[in-house]
């Protein structure tokens, strides 16, 4: 078991341009979580999916964000246009159906200048 | 409206002594705790979990206690080793609440020589 894959590590962009950041969850979990890291808001949920359908993304900060899951071992998290304040750790994680328990993935540093 | 807070964000502790991270929560709803690890450019990673049910649980040197008329939970670590040197985030999560962890900001743990 490989645990939750996400890519790129690390990402450094220019202002506008748009950003992908990619996820592997765990197979056979069930549910998908994107995260972003701050020092000011800790972890904070963007979005979650359950069986490859979008839950609940009141988390996503505005349209300048979007996340689709196509199949169950594939999902990305897109910014278009990036921001300076969306530098950030983004995290995936996945977990099974009836557990509470995450597990991460190791995080994608963002960095927009 | 961080509903899970984490007052201290960094703590400093001796090898050997007691660790005690805490975490406040303002959500009534809120019938599971968690507490995840995350040590440099890695994920978070599950530690202990507590369910509104008990009052205390325990896993080697890791206790978690729960107030919940006082809506607080705390992290013991006992006794307190380098490896320990990390940051610590609070979870919870409430029964129909969709499955999802609200986390705290984070208290940076330092485990001295």
């Amino acid at each position: 078991d490989a645990g939750v894959i996400q890519s790129p590590r690390h990402e450094v962009t220019e202002m506008g341009q748009e950003v992908t950041l990619r996820c592997k969850p765990i197979s056979g979990h069930d549910y998908l979580f994107w995260y972003r890291q701050t020092m000011m808001r800790g972890l904070e949920l963007l979005i979650y999916f359950n069986n490859n359908v979008p839950i609940d993304d009141s988390g996503m900060p505005e349209d300048r964000f979007s996340a689709k899951m196509p199949n169950a071992s594939f999902s990305t998290l897109k910014i278009q246009p990036s921001e300076p304040r969306d530098s950030a750790v983004y995290f995936c994680a996945s977990r099974e159906q009836g557990l509470y328990g995450y597990t991460f993935g190791s995080g994608t540093r963002l960095t927009v200048v | 409206d961080q509903q899970v807070k984490q007052n201290s964000p960094s703590l400093s502790v001796q090898e050997g002594r007691i660790s005690i991270l805490n975490c406040d929560y303002t959500n009534s709803m809120f019938d599971y705790f968690l507490w995840y690890k995350k040590y440099p450019a890695e994920g978070p990673t599950f530690l202990i979990s507590i369910s509104s049910i008990k009052d205390k649980n325990e896993d080697g040197r890791f206790t978690v206690f729960l107030n919940k008329s006082a809506k607080h939970l705390s992290l013991h670590i006992v006794p307190s080793q380098p490896g320990d040197s990390a940051v610590y985030f609070c979870a919870a999560s409430f029964t129909g609440g969709g499955n999802k962890l609200t986390f705290g900001t984070g208290t940076q743990l330092k485990v001295e020589l």
